[in-house]
């Protein structure tokens, strides 16, 4: 089965600073995918990026990008010039898109983030 | 706003009883995913359709059910409620499996 564990319980980080949340998981599929979700105090989930496991090129949206290191199993979220509305929970999560899993995610515990002036 | 929909916002109820919960996916979406976000079990995946057939299964009690309709809506049915079902349920929406979720703004249930 797999899992998704998110080592940092608790994060802040100055405003325009810079912070790296960590990911890890464990498959034993090649493919597959991961995502970063971000949860704002509204509880909305948001989709903040996405990275495919056979694409070798780290994904990046605007300020936020990741470090993929398939052989590591880890997948981390880089957030550059962090903002106030950057504050929130964040949640690393895995899909098997093969037919049988049904493309559902699989979550991490969380990182909450608060980014302070 | 993902284009997801979700009735009630908030619902209060008794032990005992049974709750349905709607779902509305985004246009064209034909994959519907339920999810259940408690603080003790944090975020957990409790059933998908895709275009009206279950496609696949987690961790979902027996009290629980779920259908999607010919019109691709969704309802997630609790019956049976117990105090430790009281939790955020998420449902989210794709254009199939295996594609990006988007996700309504959830259901809060409290159960007293």
């Amino acid at each position: 089965a797999q899992t998704v564990t998110q080592s940092q319980p608790e994060m802040s980080v100055q405003e325009a600073e810079t912070v790296t949340l960590s990911c890890t998981y464990d498959t034993s599929e090649n493919n597959y995918y991961l995502f970063w979700y971000k949860q704002p105090p509204s509880r909305q989930m948001i989709l903040v990026i996405r990275q495919e496991a056979y694409k070798q090129q780290n994904a990046t949206e605007n300020r936020f990008s990741v470090n993929f290191q398939k052989a590591a199993k880890s997948f981390s979220l880089k957030i550059s010039d962090s903002q106030l509305g950057d504050t929130a929970m964040y949640f690393c999560a895995f899909m098997n898109p093969s037919y049988n899993q049904g493309g559902k995610l699989i979550f991490g515990q969380g990182t909450e983030l608060s980014v302070k002036p | 706003d993902s284009g997801v929909t979700q009735t009630p916002k908030h619902l209060i109820t008794a032990t005992g009883q049974r709750v349905t919960l709607r779902c509305s996916p985004r246009s064209g979406d034909l994959s519907v995913y339920w999810y259940q976000q408690s603080l003790d079990q944090g975020l957990q995946f409790l059933i998908q359709y895709y275009n009206g057939e279950e496609r696949a299964k987690g961790n979902i009690l027996e009290r629980f059910s779920a259908q999607q309709f010919p019109d691709l809506h969704s309802e997630l049915n609790l019956s049976s409620l117990e105090l430790g079902d009281s939790a955020l349920y998420f449902c989210a929406s794709s254009v199939g499996g295996g594609w990006e979720q988007f996700f309504g703004p959830g259901t809060r249930l409290t159960v007293l």
